[in-house]
Order: structure tokens, then C-alpha cells, then sequence
């Protein structure tokens, strides 16, 4: 079993709809998680980070965690086409220099 | 906000040659910087872990001798594939760490995309 699993999509999506992704993990050691935006060909911009469970909310971007059943979700409301772009959720054990544990990532494409 | 470049954005070389990529943080000083490989559809993958001054650490199953780390300054880590072959083709991604994380947050550069021929 992989330590972090994401289903790789493409997830497609109207304008205007609720998008939720999700990601599953086996290692109980991680209390940080993180969402990145990867857009073709690019690096990784982060979109939320949160510790230990519970959510959080920034603009259209809600990120919960669940530490009890080891899942974490990304909620994206009133997606935009230019929210088309591949999801990463990252964790890890510790904060500061330590190293993230990446999912493949899922293709996100909103149409208009 | 923090930005972190890679040079070249994308090179092909032919099989059996040498290829340097570099990773620079523009507008922070990174005592330590990653290097991820993105095979497509396939995760980032840690390479190693460069810190300033110090020897590289890699990750289990990354060959040291054939993938030459180099944090020479606090901006700057070079990558270099050495006599690479067609299935070292992939997307080498570094970020940088600021010497203060906030957050956990790593900066990523925006990659470099490695054809081997």
C-alpha cells in the first residue's frame, strides 16, 4: 500500500460547480498537510496548509482533515475554468525542514 | 513573495552526455533545497535534500554518482545528470527552504523538462 493515495482523474467539471478531491493515507506519523496547485508544466504553488484535523477555509478553497480515518479533502467552490490545473495533497511527519510525502495528484477540468 | 527559478526550462541531450540544471532562489537566502523527479502522471518524488555547504542526501534507490548535487551558495543548488540515458527523461523540479520556515512551506521552482535522446 502506498502511503498516499490520490485518484489521478480527470475530474471534469461545469463552471460554477463544487469540486471535491481527496486523498487517503496510511502513515498515522503525519500532522501536516498540504494542497499544491500544479499547473501543465509548471512547479507546484502551494494552495493550503493545515495541521493536525479539522478545516480550514481561504476564498473559495476549503482544505479538511480527518487524522481519524486518515483522509484529507480539497473543496474548490464556484470552480472557474482556470482552476483546470493538476491537485497535489502533500504531508508530513514534522514541520519545518522536514520532507513532504506527495499523491499523484488529480487533473482538475472546469468547463466554461 | 518568494520565487525560485530553474535553468534551463527544458534541454535534450543525447544519450551518454552530462546535463546541469540550476535552481536558484531569487529574493531569500535557502540553507536547504529538494529536488523532486516527476515522471507524468506520476507523483514528485524526493531525489535529495542539499543543504549549504554540506554534502547532499539522497534518497533511497537515487544513484549519488549519477546525479551530482551541488549547493555551492545560499541561492543557488546545481542538479547534474551524469551519462544519462533515455530513462532519465523527466520533469526536475527543486524548491528551497527560507532559513526561517514559516508554515513548512517549500518555494518550487517552475521545473526543467529533461529529454534524453
Amino acid at each position: 500500500q502506498k502511503e498516499v493515495e490520490q485518484d489521478p482523474g480527470p475530474l471534469s467539471v461545469p463552471e460554477g460547480a463544487i469540486v471535491s478531491l481527496n486523498c487517503t493515507y496510511s502513515n498515522s506519523a503525519f500532522q501536516y498537510f498540504m494542497w499544491y496547485r500544479q499547473y501543465s508544466r509548471k512547479g507546484p504553488e502551494l494552495l493550503m496548509y493545515t495541521y493536525s484535523s479539522g478545516n480550514k477555509e481561504d476564498g473559495r478553497f476549503t482544505a479538511q482533515v480527518d487524522k481519524s480515518s486518515k483522509y484529507i479533502s480539497l473543496f474548490i467552490r464556484d470552480s472557474q475554468p482556470s482552476d483546470s490545473a493538476t491537485y497535489l495533497c502533500a504531508m508530513s511527519a514534522y514541520s519545518g525542514y522536514s520532507t513532504l510525502t506527495f499523491g499523484k495528484g488529480t487533473m482538475l477540468l472546469v468547463s466554461p | 513573495g518568494a520565487v525560485v527559478s530553474q535553468h534551463p526550462s527544458w534541454v535534450i541531450c543525447k544519450s551518454g552526455t552530462s546535463v546541469k540544471i540550476e535552481c536558484r532562489s531569487l529574493d531569500f537566502q535557502a540553507t536547504t533545497m529538494f529536488w523532486y523527479r516527476q515522471f507524468p502522471k506520476q507523483s514528485l518524488m524526493l531525489m535529495a535534500t542539499s543543504n549549504e555547504g554540506s554534502k547532499a542526501t539522497y534518497e533511497q534507490g537515487v544513484e549519488k554518482d549519477k546525479f551530482l548535487i551541488n549547493h555551492a551558495s545560499l541561492t543557488l543548488s546545481t542538479l547534474t545528470v551524469t551519462s544519462a540515458h533515455p530513462e532519465d527523461s523527466s520533469f526536475y523540479i527543486c524548491s528551497a527552504l527560507p532559513g526561517l520556515a514559516v508554515d513548512n512551506e517549500q518555494f518550487f521552482g517552475p521545473g526543467t523538462r529533461l529529454t534524453v535522446l
